[in-house]
């Protein structure tokens, strides 16, 4: 019963490279969501999906993209990696818009 | 505008006192669903209850409780006798109708000492 499964779950990255956090789901859930954590702030929303092939901006978006090709995929993509951009990130499931969230175990990054 | 205020930075008790984490929020709509998260220092995300807006009624799971008050906008957490376990970060968590609006607390640090 894996759930919600991000990978990696630590990455150290230099300014200005790009990579992406994976994350995938086996609960069928058509509301997937990507947050960050940083200390004192809580999470915050940067992209979130409705569905496969639907995705849309949330609080922080910038310098992030997303793609929602299958329902149970939805990999987050740095640019350009930036030293503001060091911090944990955590996807999300959902089963409708307004239940729980199901997060993934969360990516430690840190760039330098 | 949305806000989403835990005033507890952190708090530390003593195993089997009891502790209540506060949460306040704020929002003009009159339909929204209320969250609290656990975090133990594992780093995981771990649901522990929804509320809507209508439904006023406090709730009890065991050692928890939480008691919602639409007239002072907030939702407040209790855990009896509270147990090492409990040793984690806990977030409030307000979400409007529409799926991209979500507002996390900072988040309150709880500490249960033997």
């Amino acid at each position: 019963n894996a759930g919600v499964t991000q990978t990696p779950k630590f990455q150290v990255l230099k300014t200005g490279q790009s990579m992406t956090l994976q994350c995938a789901q086996d609960m069928n859930h058509e509301y997937m969501s990507w947050y960050r954590q940083d200390p004192g702030m809580g999470l915050r929303l940067i992209h979130y999906s409705v569905g496969a092939g639907i995705t849309d901006q949330g609080e922080v978006p910038n310098g992030y993209n997303v793609s929602r090709s299958t329902t149970e995929d939805f990999p987050l993509r740095l640019l350009s990696a930036a030293p503001s951009q060091t911090s944990v990130y955590f996807c999300a499931s959902n089963p409708s818009p307004y239940g729980e969230a199901f997060f993934g175990q969360g990516t430690r990054l840190t760039v330098v | 505008a949305q806000k989403v205020t835990q005033a507890q930075t952190e708090i530390s008790v003593v195993e089997k006192e009891d502790v209540t984490l506060d949460c306040v929020y704020e929002t003009r709509d009159t339909t929204y669903y209320l969250f609290w998260y656990k975090q133990p220092p594992s780093g995981e995300l771990v649901f522990l209850i929804r509320r809507n807006s209508f439904d006023e009624q406090n709730e009890i799971s065991g050692r928890y409780s939480w008691n919602f008050q639409k007239s002072t906008s907030s939702f407040n957490f209790t855990i009896t006798a509270s147990q090492v376990v409990d040793s984690a970060v806990y977030f409030c968590a307000l979400r409007r109708l529409s799926y991209d609006k979500v507002i996390f607390g900072p988040g309150t640090s709880l500490s249960v000492i033997p």
